[in-house]
C-alpha cells in the first residue's frame, strides 16, 4: 500500500524568508502524481502545486517550487519570499488511483 | 458553477443514530471520494468511486456505506454512529487521474 510521510508537524518562517516542507512517500508504481495542498483555518483545501512522476523537471508555481527526487521518493515544497497569508496546514498527497495524504505540516509565518 | 456541494455543514448525532452526508458535483466528474480529517491524522480516505455504479473502500471504510447511482451524487451513510466517527468529513471529485481534486467545504460531525 502507498504511504505518505510528513515528518515535520510544525514549521515556522520569518516573513520574506524561504522555508522547505518535507514529504516522502512509498510506492511500487512508476507512474503517479504528487500534490501539495494548503488548508487555511477556513478548512478549504487549496491546490498549491502538482508534479507528474514521469516528468524530471521540478514543478514551479510563482513562489512555490518542489524538489522531486523520484529515486529517493521525496517531494519537498519550497516557499520563497514567505507571506503572512502562507500560514496554514500543508498536506502532501500521492495519487495513482485514489489520493493518499500525509499527516500535514502546520506552517507559521512571523512578521 | 457550484463545484462540490456538501450538506450539512454541521451535525450532532447521538450514539447509534444513522444519517447520510450528502455530496453533489456539477462538473461531470467520474471520480468522487470521501475523506475524514482528524487532528494529527491528516485526511484519510473512507470510500471512493470511479464512476456511477462503481465504489471501493479506502483506508478507513468501517462504519460507512456509500453508493453511486448517478455521476453527480455520492452520499456517505453512517448506519450506527459512534463517538469515534466524530470528525470533519470532506467530499472531493475530479475528472482525470492527473487533475487536482475539487473539495467540498466539509461537514463537522460530532457524535455524543
Amino acid at each position: 500500500a502507498q504511504t505518505v510521510t510528513q515528518s515535520q508537524p510544525e514549521m515556522s518562517v520569518q516573513e520574506a524568508e524561504t522555508v522547505t516542507l518535507s514529504c516522502t512517500y512509498d510506492t511500487s508504481e512508476s507512474d503517479y502524481y504528487l500534490f501539495w495542498y494548503k488548508q487555511p483555518p477556513s478548512r478549504q483545501m487549496i491546490l498549491v502545486i502538482r508534479q507528474e512522476a514521469y516528468k524530471q523537471q521540478n514543478a514551479t508555481e510563482n513562489r512555490f517550487s518542489v524538489n522531486f527526487q523520484k529515486a529517493a521518493k521525496s517531494f519537498s515544497l519550497k516557499i520563497s519570499d514567505s507571506q503572512l497569508g502562507d500560514a496554514a496546514m500543508y498536506f502532501c498527497a500521492y495519487r495513482r488511483y485514489s489520493l493518499i495524504f500525509g499527516t500535514g505540516t502546520r506552517l507559521q509565518v512571523f512578521p | 458553477n457550484a463545484g462540490v456541494t456538501q450538506t450539512p455543514k454541521f451535525q450532532v448525532l447521538k450514539t447509534g443514530q444513522s444519517m447520510t452526508l450528502q455530496c453533489a458535483q456539477d462538473m461531470n466528474h467520474e471520480y468522487m471520494s470521501w475523506y475524514r480529517q482528524d487532528p494529527g491524522m491528516g485526511l484519510r480516505l473512507i470510500h471512493y468511486s470511479v464512476g456511477a455504479g462503481i465504489t471501493d473502500q479506502g483506508e478507513v471504510p468501517n462504519g460507512y456505506n456509500v453508493s453511486r447511482s448517478t455521476t453527480e451524487d455520492f452520499p456517505l451513510r453512517l448506519l450506527s454512529a459512534a463517538p469515534s466517527q466524530t470528525s470533519v468529513y470532506f467530499c472531493a471529485s475530479t475528472g482525470r487521474v492527473n487533475s487536482p481534486l475539487h473539495f467540498g467545504n466539509g461537514t463537522r460531525l460530532t457524535v455524543t
